[in-house]
């Protein structure tokens, strides 16, 4: 089955600077969704691109969809310390059904 | 809305013991997930249901894991016996599906189970 897989795995940057992290998954998909997972907490939806967008903006987040090389990327621009969490992607095939990558660890230094 | 509610959030029981995980999905959604998350494993869906109805139970571990959802607003997993490699924590989602098309899931804050 399909599965986002996240790149880089781990991301240490200073407060203000922009992370990127990169997704790429093997199979088409109907939708591609990023999540956010603080320290001892549950997931929490960011932004949801559809296989027919190539870009989508939320306030601080820029998400991009390439269909014919299979990836994603996620932009958080002007980091602040709160945006330590570990970030996930999730691919879904038009089931109901996510399949999650492994997460990127953000760590955002004051 | 209080969001997804699950309980208890902390659970630590011996081997061989049953283990009930209960969770209240948000009003109104008709999909519920319960996921397994450890460090080696990742986030893995283990059943979901959809109308109250269990639609696919393909990650299910093995047959010492159930769940139900009697009505839309109530499920629960139950292990038995438990088992140290069941220790992990399990996250409820819910969502509004609609026609399939992979919505947006809403998760509770998870209950860390440790089985010693």
């Amino acid at each position: 089955s399909q599965q986002g897989e996240e790149d880089p795995q781990a991301l240490s940057i200073q407060e203000g600077e922009n992370a990127t992290m990169n997704c790429s998954y093997k199979t088409s998909i109907n939708n591609l969704q990023w999540y956010r997972q603080n320290s001892g907490r549950g997931l929490v939806h960011l932004i949801l691109i559809r296989s027919n967008e190539r870009e989508k903006h939320s306030g601080r987040l820029r998400v991009t969809l390439d269909t014919s090389k299979k990836s994603s990327s996620l932009l958080i621009t002007a980091s602040r310390a709160a945006d330590t969490a570990s970030y996930f992607c999730a691919t879904s095939q038009g089931n109901n059904r996510l399949a999650f990558g492994k997460g990127n660890q953000v760590v955002v230094i004051p | 809305d209080a969001g997804v509610i699950q309980s208890p959030r902390h659970e630590v029981t011996e081997m061989g013991q049953e283990v009930t995980l209960r969770c209240k999905p948000i009003s109104g959604h008709n999909s519920l997930f319960w996921y397994r998350q450890t460090m080696m494993r990742g986030l893995e869906l283990l059943i979901y249901f959809n109308n109250n109805v269990p639609i696919d139970d393909s990650g299910m571990p093995e047959d010492r894991f159930s769940a139900k959802m009697p009505n839309a607003s109530f499920s629960t997993l139950k292990i038995q016996p438990s088992e140290p490699r069941d220790s992990a924590v399990y996250f409820c989602a819910s969502s509004l599906s609609r026609l399939g098309r992979g919505d947006e899931q809403y998760f509770g804050p998870g209950t860390r189970l440790t089985v010693t």
